[in-house]
């Protein structure tokens, strides 16, 4: 069974730092892109960012380019964003998400239950 | 960026009645490797989305046939032959042919 577990959202203050973790088991890590989708209160779905399954690839959103890094550590089996000059149009639910087999952005299959992070003062 | 609108923003449906949405693109989602790259979420009340179609037509490994998914090049529709109580929620339609990878603004569906 696919199993996605994220962590490491809280409350900050704009202009802090925070590292979000997403451990995936019941699949081959190594293989699957991986993705960060995020949520706004009561909002829609926004595509943050996504990483190949070798990790030699990573893709950004516009909104989050050069303060968002995503990373991978297949002896873990664990995904991160590191997250940058955070700023309060950055809260939000934060899923981690697997690609389908075969891209390497994208086309989600299985999602998380998403970590809370909140920017204010 | 490819924008995907989709209509209606809300539907409200009474149980074992068929309920269809709409999602169009502001660009062709046909790829030159043949395949399009369309997908359907359902959200449903407190939960994380759940894959429901994806390349347009293809259910998801547990999705009820209730559910299927049409159309091509920019325009597309998701249908529900019978709605059930347990498919309410907010469905996106979802575009990863180009980068950034987009979503709809979402259809919310209740019961009636």
């Amino acid at each position: 069974e696919v199993q996605l577990v994220e962590s490491g959202g809280g409350l900050v203050q704009p202009g802090e730092s925070l590292r979000l973790s997403c451990a995936a088991s019941g699949f081959t890590f190594s293989t699957y892109a991986m993705n960060w989708v995020r949520q706004a209160p009561g909002k829609g779905l926004e595509w943050v960012s996504a990483i190949t399954g070798s990790g030699g690839g990573t893709f950004y959103a516009d909104s989050v380019k050069g303060r968002f890094t995503i990373s991978r550590d297949t002896s873990k089996n664990t995904v991160y964003l590191q997250m940058n000059s955070l700023r309060a149009d950055d809260t939000a639910l934060y899923y981690c998400a697997k690609s389908l087999p075969g891209y390497s952005y994208g086309k989600n299959d299985y999602w998380g239950q998403g970590t809370l992070v909140t920017v204010s003062s | 960026d490819i924008v995907m609108t989709q209509t209606p923003l809300s539907l409200s449906v009474t149980p074992g009645q068929p309920a269809s949405i709409s999602c169009k693109s502001s660009q062709s989602l046909l790829h030159t490797d043949g395949k399009t790259y369309l997908f359907w979420y359902l959200q449903k009340p407190g939960q994380s989305p759940q894959l429901l179609i994806y390349e347009v037509s293809s259910r998801f490994s547990g999705v009820p046939d209730r559910f299927s998914g049409s159309g091509s090049g920019t325009d597309f529709t998701l249908k529900i032959s019978r709605v059930d109580t347990e498919d309410v929620g907010v469905y996106y339609c979802m575009q990863s042919i180009h980068l950034p990878v987009t979503f709809g603004p979402g259809t919310t569906v209740d019961i009636k």
